[in-house]
């Protein structure tokens, strides 16, 4: 069964350095998006991404994010200076053309600002 | 506020029996509605989910119900076994939209042996 993938699983980095969360959605969706989830709070949506531009965004998605779609297979999340409140699981989720409303998860990178 | 939520954060069941899980929400442009699985240290995974022109929805061992006039609704699982075990999140959009689903606290079911 085809699923999300995310690369790394874990990532430690120190405070200000950049940083950035790869995925690789299933093959043949067509929207992405980026979640957060910090230590035992709620999943919380980032951004969403279509056609090759942000779609929706979430007050979250400061100017310190971006996302980017290098090829046809690869989906990144680039956090520029990282800061300690980014600490979190990061998901990664995509969904296809013709049921855009229900989007499968990738299992997370774990990102550790220290 | 949140525009989705969960009524308990912790619930414990006895292996073998029957768990709901309750969910309200609060925006009524919402009308499609998903449940997650959560476990530790994975993705959410996609369980089942339920459009706004149905009341009800079942999959194998698992139900979700959906009372639009109370804006609640409640995932069902039969005969729970140790592999339930995980926090369970209700999620809500528009049908058919690509926007940001909207999350619930969760509820983290436990299965006692």
């Amino acid at each position: 069964e085809p699923e999300v993938t995310q690369t790394p699983s874990h990532q430690v980095t120190q405070m200000g350095q950049e940083v950035i969360l790869r995925c690789v959605p299933i093959s043949n969706h067509l929207y992405f998006y980026w979640y957060r989830q910090i230590l035992g709070q709620k999943v919380e949506f980032l951004v969403s991404f279509y056609n090759n531009e942000i779609s929706e965004k979430s007050e979250i998605f400061d100017d310190q994010f971006s996302v980017e779609r290098p090829d046809g297979s690869n989906f990144t999340l680039k956090i520029r200076s990282t800061k300690l409140e980014d600490s979190a699981m990061y998901f990664c989720a995509s969904s296809e053309p013709n049921r855009a409303d229900t989007q499968y998860f990738g299992p997370g990178t774990r990102l550790t600002v220290l | 506020g949140e525009s989705v939520g969960l009524h308990l954060p912790t619930l414990s069941v006895q292996e073998g029996d029957n768990s709901i899980i309750n969910c309200a929400y609060s925006n009524s442009a919402s009308d499609y509605f998903i449940w997650y699985k959560q476990e530790s240290g994975k993705g959410p995974q996609f369980i089942i989910d339920i459009r706004s022109n149905m009341d009800k929805r079942q999959g194998q061992r698992v139900t979700v119900l959906l009372n639009k006039t109370v804006k609640h609704l409640s995932l069902q699982i039969a005969a729970t076994q140790p592999g339930d075990s995980a926090v369970y999140f209700c999620a809500e959009n528009r049908e058919g939209g690509a926007d940001g689903l909207t999350f619930g606290k969760g509820t983290h079911l436990i299965i006692q042996p």
